[in-house]
């Protein structure tokens, strides 16, 4: 069945650092990714999108490219904040090629930004 | 704006006692789910309801139930609830069944066992 492997956290960085997050997905055919992020105690917010190869999505300073080659795609920021502290989830969703209405998740990184 | 809105944010039930957990959604779209969401771990889809056509997950308890009675509100009824259903519960929708359209959540009710 369709997966998603996400680099396992915490990750801990100072202000101003490069953030990378790894996922690389498992599915057949052209499934949606999708980057949702979780701050303390509130609900999940989507973060950005890709739905096709070498798409790349963009929100806040983040960039993810869908790249079909090495089914994946990465989380990164060039400068994070204090305010970027939060649970990042990779997901994906393959509704079109028989896979089922949820959304399915990576296990989730916490990122802790130190001033 | 439109949204999600799940009400309340944190409920305290006892052991045993029937809980309902509401939510609703000003967004017009035909899917809503309720997921499942414990420490630490990534959120486990329920189940979900398309219209009014109700989909439960295969490995859902029959603990939990869920009404839609129109749109935009839908309850997750837990008739039960064991120390183990102490949890966050998210309510998320999406506009189209069937298609890989991204999902809203709202805030979520954090759901404590006494």
């Amino acid at each position: 069945g369709d997966s998603v492997t996400q680099m396992e956290g915490p990750v801990t960085l100072s202000e101003e650092a490069f953030l990378t997050i790894n996922c690389t997905y498992t599915a057949t055919g052209y499934p949606s990714l999708f980057w949702y992020v979780q701050y303390p105690g509130e609900g999940l917010q989507l973060l950005l999108k890709a739905t096709k190869a070498d798409d790349k999505g963009s929100n806040k300073g983040f960039e993810a490219t869908y790249r079909k080659e090495t089914t994946s795609f990465h989380l990164e920021k060039g400068s994070v904040q204090v305010s970027d502290s939060a649970v990042y989830f990779c997901a994906l969703s393959n509704i079109p090629q028989g896979g089922s209405e949820k959304l399915v998740f990576g296990k989730g990184t916490k990122l802790t930004v130190n001033p | 704006d439109a949204m999600v809105i799940q009400n309340p944010r944190y409920q305290v039930t006892q052991f045993g006692k029937p809980v309902t957990l509401s939510c609703s959604q000003t967004l017009n779209h035909n899917v809503m789910y309720w997921y499942q969401q414990k420490s630490s771990q990534a959120p486990k889809l329920l189940f979900h309801y398309y219209d009014k056509d109700f989909n439960n997950e295969a490995d859902t308890p029959d603990n939990f139930q869920s009404r839609r009675p129109n749109t935009s509100f839908c309850f997750l009824d837990i008739r039960s609830p064991g120390l183990g259903d102490a949890a966050m519960y998210l309510c998320a929708t999406s506009r189209i069944r069937g298609t890989n359209q991204p999902q809203h959540f709202g805030d979520g009710t954090r759901l404590s066992i006494l």
